[in-house]
């Protein structure tokens, strides 16, 4: 199958700082990449869409300022959380879809921790 | 307003055991619906995906069952394994297209988290 990949895995900063997240489709191109975050015992909240080349496209209630998304390529989109506060510390998960098929494949997730 | 329902939230079971694992969906319109499986600290993996039309679907010990008249959708697990420990995430899709893209959104459920005891 296909497979997604996060980098870092795990991430811990101070407050204020700027923490950026990569999401690479290994072995597929993704015209289309999103971004999840997950919350403990709860379920994946959509933040954004990001198509290839094009801005990206956010939920109600997610600061685009604040979450600033890249899609340079078809196979790296890049999430960058900027002036990172302790409420941000969250689990961040992307997915990536091929542009023929609607079967979304998740990286494993980015693990932050603001302090 | 759609949503995703799941229960039981949590389960334990014993090692060689079956469970089954609920959702009920009140998504419309209806694509497909998907169960994943997610470990802790990783990302979903999917398990089955099935469209209206399919009843049942099978990935090895893991059997999905369909009822798109009641809109309801089952997992069942047969002799549970402890490496089955995780959350099970019931996800449907449904056919709005995506702003920007040409599918549709995806609804997911907040998870069954199993533990399997040896």
């Amino acid at each position: 199958g296909a497979v997604v990949s996060q980098h870092p895995s795990r991430v811990i900063c101070k407050s204020g700082t700027s923490v950026k997240i990569e999401c690479r489709s290994l072995d597929f191109q993704a015209t289309t990449m999103f971004w999840y975050r997950q919350f403990p015992k709860q379920s994946l909240m959509l933040m954004a869409t990001s198509n290839e080349g094009s801005k990206a496209t956010y939920e109600q209630g997610v600061e685009k300022d604040k979450f600033l998304i890249n899609h340079a390529s078809l196979t790296l989109s890049t999430l960058t959380v900027t002036s990172a506060h302790p409420e941000d510390s969250s689990f961040y998960i992307c997915s990536a879809r091929m542009s023929e098929y609607n079967e979304q494949f998740f990286g494993p997730g980015t693990r932050l921790t603001v302090l | 307003k759609n949503q995703v329902e799941q229960s039981p939230q949590s389960l334990i079971i014993l090692e060689g055991k079956n469970c089954t694992l609920q959702c009920n969906y009140t998504v419309s319109p209806f694509s497909n619906l998907r169960w994943y499986k997610q470990d802790t600290g990783r990302g979903p993996v999917s398990l089955t995906i099935m469209t209206f039309s399919e009843n049942t679907k099978s990935n090895g010990r893991y059997t999905a069952t369909l009822d798109a008249d009641t809109k309801q959708s089952s997992l069942h697990i047969t002799a549970s394994q402890l490496s089955d420990s995780a959350s099970y995430i019931c996800v449907v899709s449904d056919e709005f297209p995506l702003r920007g893209g040409s599918q549709g959104n995806l609804i997911f459920g907040k998870g069954t988290k199993l533990s399997v005891k040896p």
